[in-house]
């Protein structure tokens, strides 16, 4: 059973750093394209990043470029997302998914970590 | 890259169909067959019910059905279940190599 564990959300400052972890099990992690999208409270889903399978390819949402950092680590089956100089408009459920294999979907989602940006 | 466009709500009674539009340009939807949509019940983790356009998940029933014209994408739900009563929303890869999602419409079943 394909499952994705969110964890590393929390209150954080304005300007200040977090970094979320999925840890995914149940199929082979080092094969698929993985996703965050976020959710602001009340608000509709909006994607923010996606990794290739081995790492090297990378994309990012327009709001988030040059302070957000996607990365995985194959060996540990594990994605994260490095948030930083976070802003208000930030806070959000953060959810991780993986790519539908051969498809540009998003085939399984976690059940999301809550970041609050707020001082 | 702007929001996909789709209404925001939609309703109709158990056993009719119900159609829900998502709008977007020949840089996203236009552009490729890469069209999917989800379904999520109020606080919890979204659901693929189409991707690629029109095919289904295995598990996914078969009353869900999706389409394109252009640059609009529609989901077709036939035979309308209380359960289907949720917020749905369409994505599309575009030609950024980014993501797109709409802004999501609450169906309610009456």
């Amino acid at each position: 059973e394909v499952q994705l564990v969110e964890s590393g959300g929390g209150l954080v400052q304005p300007g200040g750093s977090l970094r979320l972890s999925c840890a995914a099990s149940g199929f082979t992690f080092s094969s698929y394209w993985m996703h965050w999208v976020r959710q602001a409270p009340g608000q509709g889903l909006v994607w923010v990043s996606r990794i290739s399978n081995d790492g090297n390819s990378t994309s990012y949402a327009g709001p988030v470029k040059g302070r957000f950092t996607i990365s995985r680590d194959n060996a540990k089956n594990t994605l994260y997302l490095q948030m930083n100089s976070l802003r208000a408009e930030d806070t959000a459920v953060y959810y991780c998914a993986r790519g539908a294999g051969g498809s540009y979907s998003l085939g399984y989602w976690g059940q999301g970590t809550l970041v609050t940006v707020s001082s | 890259q702007s929001a996909l466009t789709q209404p925001a709500s939609v309703s109709g009674s158990p056993g009719q169909s119900i159609t829900i539009s998502c709008t977007g340009t020949s840089s996203d939807i236009g552009g490729y067959n890469y069209v999917s949509w989800y379904q999520q019940y109020t606080g919890k983790a979204p659901k693929l019910m189409i991707y690629d356009v029109s095919r289904r998940p295995s598990g996914v029933s078969n009353r869900f059905s999706g389409s394109k014209s252009g640059n609009t994408a529609s989901l077709t739900i036939s035979g309308l279940q209380a359960a289907d009563e949720a917020d749905y929303y369409c994505s599309s890869y575009t030609s950024s190599t980014t993501w797109v999602f709409g802004g999501g419409t609450k169906l309610t079943v009456l």
